[in-house]
């Protein structure tokens, strides 16, 4: 089975600095990988997706992942970060021929003056 | 526009009682899926509809039930409320394929509360 582990639960930074969200998955065959944000009072929108090809994946609102098959990993990183991307993050994976997309529990991301 | 709506917003009942919520997408999507999320944020998936046929349904107690009138609609139907139901429900959708490689599109969730 499938499983997703994001290691922080809380992160919080000061405005300008660098982040990186942590994500390790668990699956013994090729996956799909996700990051979403949630928004406060807001559903989940997709801020990247890893499907094959360059291991660096570019997103939306500054964010990128890097995808390490030898490590398990799919960390979101941001060079510098603003108060609007204050926020919940979820990591997901869905390993080829489920139809079913596991989420960690979230890291609450939140951003300081 | 919206592309998945979901009504109510809000929902506070009492134990017991019947309710159901209302999902609907304009995007054109073949898949729609139920999430249930927690008090502490986790997110899990509770039924996927594809092309009004159901495709995954996790363990979720038989008092929940959805329906899917059309592929534009998943509506969720809870018998017998319990406090442990007091949870934030998502819908979402996304193009045929499923969740494998698709995107999931959210609607902005429903609070549910019972008391």
């Amino acid at each position: 089975a499938q499983s997703v582990t994001q290691l922080d639960s809380q992160v919080p930074v000061f405005e300008e600095a660098p982040v990186e969200l942590r994500c390790n998955y668990s699956s013994s065959v090729s996956v799909y990988l996700f990051w979403y944000v949630q928004y406060p009072n807001q559903g989940l929108q997709l801020l990247l997706k890893y499907l094959s090809g360059s291991t660096l994946v570019k997103g939306i609102n500054g964010f990128e992942a890097e995808f390490n098959k030898s490590q398990t990993s799919f960390h979101l990183r941001k060079p510098s970060v603003h108060i609007s991307d204050t926020a919940e993050y979820f990591c997901a994976v869905n390993q080829g021929g489920s139809e079913k997309l596991v989420f960690g529990k979230g890291t609450k991301l939140t951003v300081n003056p | 526009d919206t592309a998945v709506s979901q009504t109510p917003k809000y929902l506070v009942t009492q134990m017991g009682n019947d309710k159901s919520i209302k999902c609907e997408q304009n995007l054109g999507h073949d898949t729609m899926y139920w999430y249930k999320q927690d008090s502490k944020k986790f997110l899990k998936i509770m039924f996927s509809y594809n092309n009004k046929e159901l495709i995954i349904n996790e363990t979720v107690p038989n008092r929940f039930s959805p329906k899917s009138p059309d592929k534009a609609h998943l509506n969720l139907h809870i018998n017998s409320l319990e406090l442990g139901d007091s949870a934030v429900y998502f819908c979402a959708s996304s193009r045929s394929g499923g969740a494998r490689q698709e995107t999931q599109y959210f609607g902005p969730g429903t609070r549910l509360l019972v008391l």
